[in-house]
């Protein structure tokens, strides 16, 4: 039972360079989201979902779309990066109302 | 806004005693909180939740009490050990329709010194 599984663990884009962050979760839950952790700032939520088809925007969605095509996946996807969203990103899963499992992050630089 | 925050933001506490980290909640609707625990490189950890119709919980060394009336949180751990030495989240726990969203408090860091 792998829980919660981020890809890559690291990158590094360039300004105006597009790409996939992966997230897959083996525990059958409904929920997931993506959060994005900055220095001072805790953890703001970019985009959750609520079931495979449904997603809604969360707190900081600007430059990020998301897509759950199914139940296990659900990419994150920077269309055009800045430096601005140089963070780590954090892929959670949960039940609709419970506990949420995180991925282990990922650590994008953009230069 | 609504938000959730913590009054300290690093705790130095001794190995063998123990620890409170402090957390400060606006939202009255919500009604489920959540403790988690990051260590350097990871994601966070789940430790301890507590929903709005108890004041305390405990588990293994940790215990979580809610005043409502204030809108406080608090995680205790006893005999702090150096494995304890985190980043400390409260998060609190929004429903909305079926849905639900997490909202963090910007962390508190506990170092346990020998």
């Amino acid at each position: 039972n792998a829980g919660v599984t981020q890809t890559p663990k690291f990158q590094v884009l360039k300004t105006g360079q597009s790409m996939t962050l992966q997230c897959a979760q083996d525990m059958n839950h409904e929920y997931m989201s993506w959060y994005r952790q900055d220095p001072g700032m805790g953890l703001r939520l970019i985009h959750y979902s609520v079931g495979a088809g449904i997603t809604d925007q969360g707190e900081v969605p600007n430059g990020y779309n998301v897509s759950r095509s199914t139940t296990e996946d659900f990419p994150l996807r920077l269309l055009s990066a800045a430096p601005s969203q140089t963070s780590v990103y954090f892929c959670a899963s949960s039940y609709t109302r419970g506990q949420a499992f995180f991925g282990q992050g990922t650590r994008l630089t953009v230069v | 806004g609504e938000s959730v925050g913590l009054h300290l933001p690093t705790l130095s506490v001794q190995e063998g005693d123990n620890s409170i980290i402090n957390c400060a909640y606006s939202n009255s609707a919500s009604d489920y909180f959540i403790w988690y625990k990051q260590e350097s490189g990871k994601g966070p950890q789940f430790i301890i939740d507590i929903r709005s119709n108890m004041d305390k919980r405990q588990g293994q060394r940790v215990t979580v009490l809610l005043n409502k009336t204030v809108k406080h949180l608090s995680l205790q751990i006893a005999a702090t050990q150096p494995g304890d030495s985190a980043v400390y989240f409260c998060a609190e726990n929004i429903r909305f329709g079926t849905a639900s969203k997490l909202t963090f408090g910007t962390g508190t860091r506990l170092q346990v010194t020998l």
